[in-house]
C-alpha cells in the first residue's frame, strides 16, 4: 500500500539524549515535512524538504535536526537542546503535480516522552 | 503571516443531526483548503480538498464550501453519527510549498 510510514510509534527519551525519528514515504512525493503537535493545540512546522538534499527550518526548529539524503527518507533528530520535547509528531508529504497536487498526506506519528 | 481559527474548539451534538463546523482564514491568497479528520492518538485522514478556483467539494455525507473574499470554510456533515466523533482540522496552502493549519474542533457526537 501507499502511504507514509512512522517509527517506532512511541518512544522515551533520557534527558540528554539525541533520539531520531523515521520517516518513509513510497507515494513518490517530493516535498516532506515535519509537524509538533501538543495537546490541545495545532501543528507547528518544525523543518520541511521540498527536494532532496535539501531542507528549511520551520517556526520551531530549534533544538531539532533533519536530513534528506533519499526522496523516500527524511528523519528528525530530536536532540538534547530541545528543552521540551515531549510531544506528537508528524510526518507528511505532499506532491505539487498531477491531478493531486498539492494535496498533503500525514503518517500515523510519533509520540515522544521525556523520562 | 496566514491566520487560521477554527470556532468552536469543542461542540457536542447528538446523533442524527445536520452540523456545521467552520474555518476562517485572513489572508485569501490561497492555493487550496483541506479538511481533515484526527482520531485520538493517530495521524490527520484527509476528508476534502477544494481547489481555489472552486466552491465546494462533496463526498458522502460531508460537503465543504469555500468563500476566499470573506475568508470563510465550512464543513456539513449530515446525519452525524457516533463514528463521525473525532477533531477535524482545516488546512490552507499558499505559495511555497508551505500549509497553515487550524487548531481544529473536537467533535462528540452522542448516541
Amino acid at each position: 500500500d501507499g502511504g507514509i510510514t512512522q517509527s517506532p510509534k512511541y518512544l522515551f527519551r533520557k534527558e540528554g539524549q539525541n533520539v531520531t525519528l523515521s520517516c518513509e514515504q513510497n507515494l513518490n512525493h517530493d516535498a516532506m515535512y515535519w509537524y509538533r503537535q501538543d495537546p490541545g493545540q495545532g501543528l507547528r512546522l518544525i523543518y520541511y524538504s521540498q527536494i532532496v538534499n535539501d531542507f528549511q527550518k520551520g517556526d520551531i526548529a530549534e533544538g531539532y535536526s533533519v536530513s534528506r539524503e533519499k526522496k523516500e527518507s527524511f528523519p528528525l533528530t530530536v536532540t538534547s537542546a530541545q528543552k521540551n520535547p515531549t510531544a506528537f509528531y508528524l510526518c507528511a508529504s505532499s506532491n505539487h503535480r498531477g491531478s493531486s497536487g498539492n494535496t498533503i498526506y500525514f503518517g500515523e506519528g510519533s509520540w515522544l516522552t521525556v523520562v | 503571516k496566514q491566520e487560521v481559527t477554527q470556532i468552536p474548539a469543542a461542540l457536542s451534538v447528538p446523533e442524527g443531526e445536520n452540523l456545521v463546523l467552520n474555518c476562517s482564514f485572513t489572508d485569501s491568497a490561497i492555493y487550496n483548503l483541506q479538511w481533515f479528520r484526527q482520531d485520538p492518538g493517530k495521524g490527520l485522514t484527509s476528508l476534502l480538498l477544494i481547489q481555489s478556483s472552486q466552491r465546494e467539494q462533496t463526498s458522502g455525507r460531508l460537503n465543504a464550501s469555500l468563500d476566499k473574499s470573506s475568508g470563510r470554510s465550512t464543513l456539513y456533515i449530515a446525519a452525524s453519527q457516533p463514528g463521525d466523533s473525532a477533531t477535524y482540522l482545516c488546512a490552507l496552502k499558499r505559495s511555497g510549498n508551505q500549509f497553515y493549519f487550524g487548531t481544529g474542533t473536537s467533535l462528540t457526537v452522542i448516541p
